[in-house]
């Protein structure tokens, strides 16, 4: 296993379009994270996985976004309904829950979308 | 609140200088973690050192060492002679038990030979 796996790389997409954008964790990691980093800016939680439960969400998970982990392993993004400033890096990160949280996360080389 | 502040947005030296890159942080926790990851320009959060509030201990590894000290609510980073290949943005997180991390704005360090 290289690591955490994102795709695509990069999107470009008209406003009002939706978009999904994958991840795919470390194989043995059963807590998954989305981050979104804007330009200059150090990323931002949108949301977790333990497994296939999605544990939390922050407040900048609007209702156009969506996240996914059905079987515990993969997780898809959705974006509805684009707007400019969902222009960003989407990042994926994965770790192993040992039960005491002293864990780091590791990272995948991100989406970068831009809505035009 | 939590929340973490790295004041100094760029951070430019010439190779062989050492640097230090300045991580001030806050929680309201007793149990808490610190992270530093760096960003090169491939986008990739790459994992440099975990630390847990109760170790104070400060750390080496090769060129690169942190100064942990609660008293201050900081954990600061040092490059010792930098290399062209140190060029990046350097992020300091703070997590707690919700398990997200709290990241700061980023230094940019450009190390120019």
């Amino acid at each position: 296993d290289t690591g955490v796996s994102q795709d695509p790389r990069h999107k470009i997409t008209k406003r009002g379009q939706n978009v999904t954008f994958r991840c795919d964790p470390i194989s043995e990691h059963n807590r998954l994270y989305w981050y979104r980093q804007t330009l200059g800016q150090g990323p931002e939680f949108l949301t977790y996985f333990q497994n296939e439960a999605q544990l939390e969400k922050s407040r900048l998970l609007s209702d156009r976004f969506s996240a996914e982990r059905p079987k515990g392993s993969f997780s898809t993004l959705e974006i509805q309904r684009t707007e400019q400033g969902d222009s960003a890096m989407y990042l994926c990160a994965s770790s192993p829950r040992t039960g005491a949280g002293n864990t780091e996360a590791f990272f995948g080389q991100g989406t970068r979308l831009t809505v035009v | 609140a939590q929340k973490v502040t790295q004041a100094q947005t760029e951070i430019s030296v010439v190779e062989k200088e050492d640097v230090t890159l300045d991580c001030v942080y806050e929680t309201r926790d007793t149990t808490y973690y610190l992270f530093w990851y760096k960003q090169p320009p491939s986008g990739e959060l790459v994992f440099l050192i975990r630390r847990n509030s109760f170790d104070e201990q400060n750390e080496i590894s090769g060129r690169y060492s942190w100064n942990f000290q609660k008293s201050t609510s900081s954990f600061n980073f040092t490059i010792t002679a930098s290399q062209v290949v140190d060029s990046a943005v350097y992020f300091c997180a703070l997590r707690h038990n919700t398990d997200k991390l709290i990241f700061g704005t980023g230094t940019r360090l450009q190390v120019f030979p």
